[in-house]
């Protein structure tokens, strides 16, 4: 199975910072991979597919790169409502692996 | 609009069976499949696998072959998910996702709200 590794397991940022969280996937997954944010009590929505792509609806100061099969999803402006939990999702191949996540909260 | 709604909080004895169920609209439910997700209390996410919503075919991950089974009402728009022989450690909030593809990449674009399963003596 492919492992998903995701740094910071917890994060605490200030309003306006720039956040940056990491996924480092165990072998190559090429552009095969989501983010996605949950916050307490609701279902996962979708951030980040194929790496790179903003979903629909989804505010421009989120965006998501890839240097080889490290990845990595930037906020460019903290804002109150960005807190919450994160978590990549390798779709390269089944079993399909999530990353343990990331705990987002404002300073 | 895309809507996915599931059933309601169950509450089981160990070795019971539960059903929870996903009613999907806004969408021809045929022409996307279904992915199962499962979140234990306090933790994070773990696909279960997913089912052809046209063929009906499910495919599970390792961990939830045996007591788990997906399946389909395609004339009611839902996907079901069956648990038997219920264990301490089914006590989850369980997803379903509608699986999206934009030509390129397959993406997980609507979920659920959330099933609660609970299971204690």
């Amino acid at each position: 199975d492919i492992q998903m590794t995701q740094s910071p397991a917890s994060l605490s940022a200030s309003l306006d910072e720039i956040v940056t969280i990491t996924c480092q996937a165990s072998q190559d997954i090429g552009n095969w991979l989501a983010w996605y944010q949950q916050k307490p009590g609701k279902s996962p929505q979708l951030l980040i597919y194929g790496a790179t792509s903003l979903a629909d609806g989804v505010p421009s100061r989120f965006s998501g790169s890839r240097s080889g099969t490290q990845y990595s999803l930037k906020i460019s402006r903290l804002q109150v409502e960005d807190t919450g939990i994160y978590y990549c999702l390798q779709r390269y191949s089944a079993p399909y692996t999530f990353g343990a996540g990331t705990k987002l909260e404002l300073k | 609009q895309i809507q996915l709604v599931q059933s309601g909080p169950e509450l089981k004895k160990p070795g019971e069976s539960v059903k929870i169920s996903c009613k999907a609209s806004g969408y021809t439910f045929t022409d996307y499949a279904m992915h199962w997700v499962k979140q234990a209390p306090g933790k994070g996410l773990k696909w279960m696998g997913w089912i052809n919503t046209y063929t009906g075919k499910p495919t599970y991950a390792d961990d939830f072959k045996g007591r788990f089974v997906f399946s389909l009402e395609a004339s009611a728009s839902t996907a079901n998910l069956q648990i038997s022989n219920l264990k301490n450690e089914d006590t989850a909030t369980y997803f379903c996702a509608r699986e999206y593809y934009d030509g390129t990449y397959p993406l997980m674009d609507a979920w659920g709200q959330g099933a609660s399963v609970t299971v204690s003596s």
